[in-house]
């Protein structure tokens, strides 16, 4: 059975703070992929990053990295310098890796507000 | 470009009434489907999946049901809604084992 754990269920923080966002899985695959997703109070969740399992690098994209490590079963999201617009739910989600599509494991999501 | 489309975006439906939620998806052929709900206040799960015309997986059993008629076409149904089917539904689309891409949501509300 596959489960992801986000631990932080409410982050509050002044806009320009850095926040990280905990991600940590359980999954009995040795290959899976991985993802954050955002969910705007629209609802409508938003593609942000796939890391695959054998994949440890790091990813930055603009205020945006991921720190993805195995050892410690983790995929924590920074955002740098946070702005009011990045306030959200974020969730993090598992998949096994195959070729009968992305069924995804979500976690209970962060709520992050970012504060003027 | 793929786009999903999903309707409608609200529905408030008495308990015991029927439900039917759809989702289509352009500009891609072949798609792995979905439909996932989210209770207030939680994580997303899984109701269905489909991987072809006719070819449906249900992840936890329950009051609802899905069809695809078509290869872009999925659909959510129940014949009697319950209290507990109140959520958002979401449906979502990858091409093979990729990142999935979701709809706008439908929010129900049974009552």
């Amino acid at each position: 059975a596959q489960k992801v754990t986000q631990a932080q269920t409410e982050i509050s923080v002044v806009e320009k703070e850095d926040v990280t966002l905990d991600c940590v899985y359980e999954t009995r695959d040795t290959t899976y992929y991985l993802f954050w997703y955002k969910q705007p109070p629209s609802g409508e969740l938003v593609f942000l990053i796939r890391r695959n399992s054998f994949d440890e690098q790091n990813e930055i994209s603009g205020r945006y990295s991921w720190n993805f490590q195995k050892s410690t079963s983790s995929f924590n999201f920074t955002i740098t310098a946070s702005q009011v617009v990045d306030s959200a739910v974020y969730f993090c989600a598992l998949s096994p890796r195959g070729t009968s599509g992305s069924r995804l494991t979500f976690g209970e999501g962060t709520q992050l507000t970012v504060n003027p | 470009s793929q786009t999903i489309h999903q309707w409608p975006a609200t529905l408030v439906q008495p308990v015991g009434s029927p439900l039917s939620l759809e989702c289509t998806v352009e500009g891609t052929s072949n798609p792995n489907l979905y439909w996932y709900r989210q209770a207030a206040g939680r994580g997303l799960q899984l109701l269905f999946y489909s991987i072809g015309i006719d070819q449906i997986s249900s992840e936890v059993p329950q009051n609802l049901s899905a069809s695809r008629p078509q290869d872009r076409q999925f659909i959510l149904s129940s014949k009697k809604l319950l209290l507990s089917d109140s959520g958002f539904y979401l449906c979502a689309w990858t091409f093979g084992a990729t990142e999935a891409f979701f709809g706008q949501g439908t929010r129900l509300t049974v009552v």
